[in-house]
């Protein structure tokens, strides 16, 4: 185990409604990255929070946002859902370390959602 | 063009088989590469990182080749237990640390 828990584990939400997933990372990691993965695809990055703030977004509209709380745990929002957000919902928690390294990124088990 | 580019599979050898799986990205500011795995339905796990003179653990065996942006993983003795997908990923390396993944490429280990 990775000591990232996510939650909910499974969630089903209509279309325009809006949803919040859940994030705590494993002790002693200052950095959560969020991802979507869709039905028969590689995880997609969609935005990375370092103490609290963002660090880096990828190709998502700004009706996905997010935050990281003090105790490094984050929250991934997503308003205007669409049927199109359906997907296996992954943070991953890291320690953002020197500019020339990389430290592991240890992913949780996910939140599956379904927009109907 | 996709970031990270593997053939999909599905792979299905028998028990005792060697199988290859090869990935190509289009970044050549990539400066970090993996191989991940992937169980049906759970999250994606660390296999190996990759490097440029080649890495070996155990059975797996993986490669990178910077000129041509190629990456390949080499897995011995196929045992059922390593049915799963193998994703490919990139990382830029840049302030952040996202990493770039493939579509992955699907082990079916047969008895």
């Amino acid at each position: 185990e990775t000591g990232v828990t996510q939650s909910p584990t499974h969630l089903i939400k209509t279309r325009g409604q809006q949803v919040t997933l859940r994030c705590s990372s494993q002790s002693g990691h200052n950095t959560v990255s969020w991802y979507q993965q869709a039905l028969g695809q590689g995880p997609q990055f969609i935005f990375q929070y370092y103490r609290e703030e963002e660090n880096g977004r990828g190709n998502f509209p700004p009706r996905f946002s997010g935050l990281q709380f003090p105790n490094y745990s984050s929250e991934l929002n997503v308003n205007a859902l669409e049927l199109d957000d359906s997907a296996l919902y992954l943070c991953a928690s890291s320690s953002l370390a020197g500019a020339n390294s990389y430290n592991e990124q240890f992913f949780g088990p996910g939140t599956r959602l379904t927009v109907l | 063009r996709k970031e990270v580019e593997q053939d999909p599979g599905p792979f299905n050898v028998p028990e005792g088989a060697t199988v290859a799986f090869n990935c190509t990205y289009s970044n050549s500011a990539s400066q970090s590469f993996f191989w991940y795995r992937q169980d049906c339905r759970k999250e994606p796990k660390l296999l190996m990182s990759v490097y440029s003179s080649g890495n070996e653990d155990g059975r797996f065996t993986a490669q990178l080749n910077r000129a041509s942006q190629y990456i390949s993983l080499l897995i011995r003795d196929s045992k059922l237990s390593d049915s799963a997908t193998y994703l490919c990923v990139v990382n830029l390396n840049t302030g952040r640390r996202a990493l770039t993944f493939g579509s992955g490429t699907r082990l079916q280990v047969q008895p």
